[in-house]
């Protein structure tokens, strides 16, 4: 069975930083594109960062940019999100999220985890 | 960020139909990529619904089916039931090599 688990979300103050992480089990790790998606509040999904395989091909979202930093360890089966300079606007829910590019007609994201909620406020 | 737009919400009846709009563009769906759709129920993580335009995957009841025509695509809901009631996007891949959402549609069942 395929699981995400994040981890590592929490109240924090403007300016500071956080670190998400995301356990992955039930299928190799190593050979799947993986995601950071947020949903803000009764917001919609936003697509903040993503790593290919072996860590050649990164994206990050406009918003995130110079701020957050994507990293996997192939080993340990894990994927984080080293996220600095974090703005009220940051607040969300994280999900962890398999990215399956099945062929060249484009990818989906077929697994994700419960996700942890990030809060910046003073 | 999302290039794809849905309405913000549609509601029915049980036992009607609703639809679900997802309008791109030639640099996404109409560059013919697929497109894929997400449920998400009160308080869960988005859960895939359809993918690659109208194909369900396990334990996704029948009532449920997608379309794709030229730079839009549909989500129908045939026999709506009170537990269809969530939040639903689609997703597609865009020429700029980057996996795009939809803005999200709430169904409401009345």
């Amino acid at each position: 069975e395929v699981q995400l688990v994040e981890s590592g979300g929490g109240l924090v103050r403007p300016g500071g930083s956080l670190r998400l992480s995301c356990a992955a089990s039930g299928f190799s790790f190593s050979s799947y594109s993986m995601n950071w998606v947020r949903q803000a509040p009764g917001k919609g999904l936003e697509r903040v960062s993503s790593i290919t395989i072996a860590g050649t091909y990164i994206f990050y979202a406009d918003s995130v940019q110079g701020r957050f930093t994507i990293s996997r360890d192939n080993a340990n089966n894990s994927l984080y999100l080293q996220m600095n300079s974090l703005r009220a606007e940051d607040t969300a829910m994280y999900y962890c999220v398999r990215e399956n590019y099945y062929d060249s007609s484009g990818s989906l994201f077929d697994y994700w985890g419960q996700g942890t909620l990030v809060t910046v406020a003073s | 960020q999302p290039v794809l737009t849905q309405p913000p919400s549609v509601s029915g009846a049980p036992g009607q139909t609703v639809t679900i709009s997802c309008t791109g563009s030639s640099s996404n769906i109409g560059a013919d990529y697929d497109v894929h759709w997400y449920q998400q129920l009160p308080g869960t993580a988005p859960k895939l619904l359809i993918s690659s335009n109208n194909n369900r995957p396990s334990g996704v009841p029948d009532r449920f089916s997608g379309s794709k025509s030229g730079t839009s695509a549909s989500l129908a809901i045939t026999g709506l039931q009170a537990e269809d009631e969530a939040d639903y996007y689609c997703q597609s891949y865009d020429t700029s090599l980057s996996a795009v959402f939809g803005t999200g549609t709430k169904v409401t069942v009345l």
